[in-house]
């Protein structure tokens, strides 16, 4: 069974501009996790979405975003991009249940020039 | 926010068991206690969880105590790939079912 795939594996954008991550989540789960590593740094929350919806955010400005598709597959969004949003971007998918475990795609490394 | 305390680093003896401790001494009663580990900036790895049952599988083992404030995350025979910082994590109920990461343990394991 495949794992949480993200894409691209790297990605190398120019500030001020978009970058679209993307997320395809473990068959059957229905919830998808953004998370955000910057080097050397801990794993930061930044959405959470389930069936389609958000059902929360992290502590992060508004021009990170994202949304969930009917397929349960998930892209984020960030816009104006800034030199300190160089980060691995991490992806992971659960059951919508709350007592499962999540897994975790191998993340989008952003970088922003 | 993090609500789990851990060593920062540690070192064990390639063979020998790992220990790893977690002081979650403000977990609630329907709060569980996961276990993952991250290997060099890869995608954090699912280990364990459990909630006031003793749990072991493929992997590795997990002791709670009884009154739930602690728990020892045990590698039975650690090999150099366990090298890897890892995570306990509380899975906080009222904010959103989400993961928080705390900065974990850094396991060295020392042939």
């Amino acid at each position: 069974e495949a794992g949480v795939t993200q894409s691209p594996t790297h990605l190398i954008k120019t500030r001020g501009q978009q970058a679209t991550l993307r997320c395809s989540p473990i068959s059957g789960h229905t919830s998808v996790y953004w998370y955000q590593q910057a080097l050397g740094l801990g794993l930061q929350f930044l959405l959470w979405y389930d069936e389609g919806e958000e059902r929360n955010r992290g502590n992060f400005p508004p021009r990170f975003s994202g949304r969930q598709f009917p397929n349960y597959s998930s892209e984020l969004n960030v816009n104006a991009l800034e030199l300190e949003d160089s980060a691995l971007y991490l992806c992971a998918s659960s059951l919508g249940t709350f007592n499962t475990e999540a897994f975790f795609g191998q993340g989008t490394r952003l970088t922003v020039v | 926010d993090a609500k789990t305390t851990q060593p920062t680093s540690m070192d064990c003896a390639e063979g020998r068991a790992a220990n790893l401790p977690c002081n979650h001494s403000t977990i609630s009663g329907n709060e569980y206690v996961y276990w993952y580990r991250q290997i060099h900036s890869q995608g954090p790895q699912y280990i364990i969880h459990g909630l006031k049952n003793n749990e072991t599988n493929e992997m590795a083992s997990l002791i709670i105590t009884e009154d739930r404030k602690s728990s020892t995350l045990i590698l039975p025979h650690a090999t150099l790939r366990d090298t890897a910082v890892y995570y306990c994590i509380v899975r906080v109920a009222n904010t959103g079912n989400q993961f928080y990461f705390g900065t974990g343990t850094s396991l060295t394991v020392i042939p």
